[in-house]
Formats: structure tokens, C-alpha cells, sequence
């Protein structure tokens, strides 16, 4: 597609069920990211996937949260028995490869969670 | 550690005013700076971005940004404000380790007043 791609867009769900947000990136870009975006909080980096290698995962704030890359392309984030303070947006973004540091960042729309 | 804070939450200003985001860091090398805009349920989109080149740098929208290593700081500007120029506003660094991923600050809401 010509942009990130996310799903779905606005999520509502019972506090203790597990949800799967969905990213397809750019055709092409080889790094995905995942954010999150809360009152409070501001813009935090969660999870980072660069080609076949290891994910960074050093933003996940608890074991609650996963996410995975199938076939280098789309992405599922993972959120098991939601708490309240998940409620917040989940953006993707994804990069070229080539120079990571300093390539732009395309962002989808990202998917509103609320946990009720 | 690398971060950054933007000063003021909220700016308001008049159409056709000029407009000013606060942006400073930290960084204990030379930083690559961003500034990204988000208009109300969408996603960001870059407006400019700071490079080691040249120290102002010229984005969409009319806007530019300086960097100023003495100061640390990257502040954001636009000559005159447009009633579309109403978004949040974000400054980011790109996190040390070549990762590309970015630290923000927590962000400018922007107010046009006709």
C-alpha cells in the first residue's frame, strides 16, 4: 500500500482480555516501530524489528506485551489480560533500512485502545 | 541518555502571527533532531529533520528549524500561522545505537486563533 496500515482503528475491550493490533508497513521498509501514545505519558517507544534480526524489545513495559514480524513484513502487537492503564494509541511506523538514524519515519494512524 | 523537553504544552497564537515551538535536548553526541506534526486522529508526519548539515533547515508547511549546538536547543518556527498549522506538534532525537528509533518530548498543541 502507499501508506502504514493499521488495524483496527478504535478497539474496546474488557479489562483481563488479551487484543492484537496489526501494522503493515511500507513495502519495502525493512524496520518497523511501534509506539505508544498516552495522557501522561507522551510518545514511548515499545518495540523495534530490523529485518531477521532479534527484535528490540526494551520498551515493552511488562511481560503482558509482545510482538512479532511475520516474513519480514506485517506486524502483531500483542497485549495479554488488558489492564486500564493500556488504554492509550498504538502507532506503527516504519523506515528504510538504509540509514536508520537519520531516514524518516511514516507512521500509520495508529489503533485508540480502550480498556474498560 | 539521550532527551528531550519541549517548553509549553499549549502555544496559542493569532492567524498570520509568527509561530514558535520550544524544543532543547540532551545528548552526549551530536544529535540527528526531528520535528513531527500530528493533526487530530492521525498519524505523525515529518516536518523537518536536522542532520549534521546545514543548521537551518527548511520543512513543509512553510516551517523551518534552527539547531543551535551552544544553546541544545532545535526550536521550531513559521513566519505566519495558518488556521491549518493547528496540530500537536513533537520534537524527537533518534535514540544512540543506529536503531532509528526516537525519543519525543511530550509534545506542543498548537492553537490558531482567526
Amino acid at each position: 500500500g502507499a501508506g502504514v496500515s493499521q488495524s483496527p482503528s478504535n478497539k474496546v475491550t474488557e479489562k483481563g482480555k488479551d487484543v492484537e493490533l496489526r501494522c503493515d508497513p511500507i513495502s519495502g521498509h525493512t524496520a518497523l516501530y511501534w509506539y505508544r501514545q498516552s495522557l501522561g505519558q507522551g510518545l514511548e517507544f515499545l518495540i523495534y524489528f530490523q529485518g531477521n534480526s532479534a527484535p528490540d524489545k526494551s520498551g515493552l513495559p511488562s511481560d503482558r506485551f509482545s510482538a512479532e514480524r511475520t516474513g519480514g513484513s506485517v506486524s502483531t502487537l500483542t497485549i495479554q489480560r488488558t489492564q486500564q492503564e493500556d488504554s492509550a494509541v498504538y502507532l506503527c511506523a516504519s523506515k528504510k533500512n538504509r540509514g536508520a538514524e537519520t531516514a524518516e519515519a511514516f507512521f500509520g494512524q495508529g489503533t485508540r485502545l480502550t480498556v474498560v | 541518555a539521550q532527551s528531550v523537553t519541549q517548553l509549553g504544552s499549549h502555544v496559542s497564537v493569532s492567524e498570520g502571527a509568527l509561530v514558535l515551538l520550544r524544543c532543547n535536548y540532551s545528548s552526549s553526541v551530536p544529535p540527528y533532531l526531528f520535528w513531527y506534526v500530528q493533526y487530530p486522529n492521525q498519524g505523525l508526519q515529518l516536518l523537518l529533520k536536522y542532520t549534521s548539515a546545514a543548521t537551518l533547515v527548511k520543512g513543509i508547511n512553510g516551517f523551518e528549524a534552527e539547531f543551535k549546538k551552544s544553546e541544545t536547543s532545535f526550536h521550531l518556527t513559521k513566519p505566519s500561522a495558518h488556521m491549518s498549522d493547528a496540530a500537536e506538534y513533537f520534537c524527537a532525537v533518534s535514540a544512540l545505537g543506529n536503531t532509528g528509533k526516537l525519543i519525543f518530548g511530550q509534545g506542543t498543541t498548537l492553537q490558531v486563533k482567526p
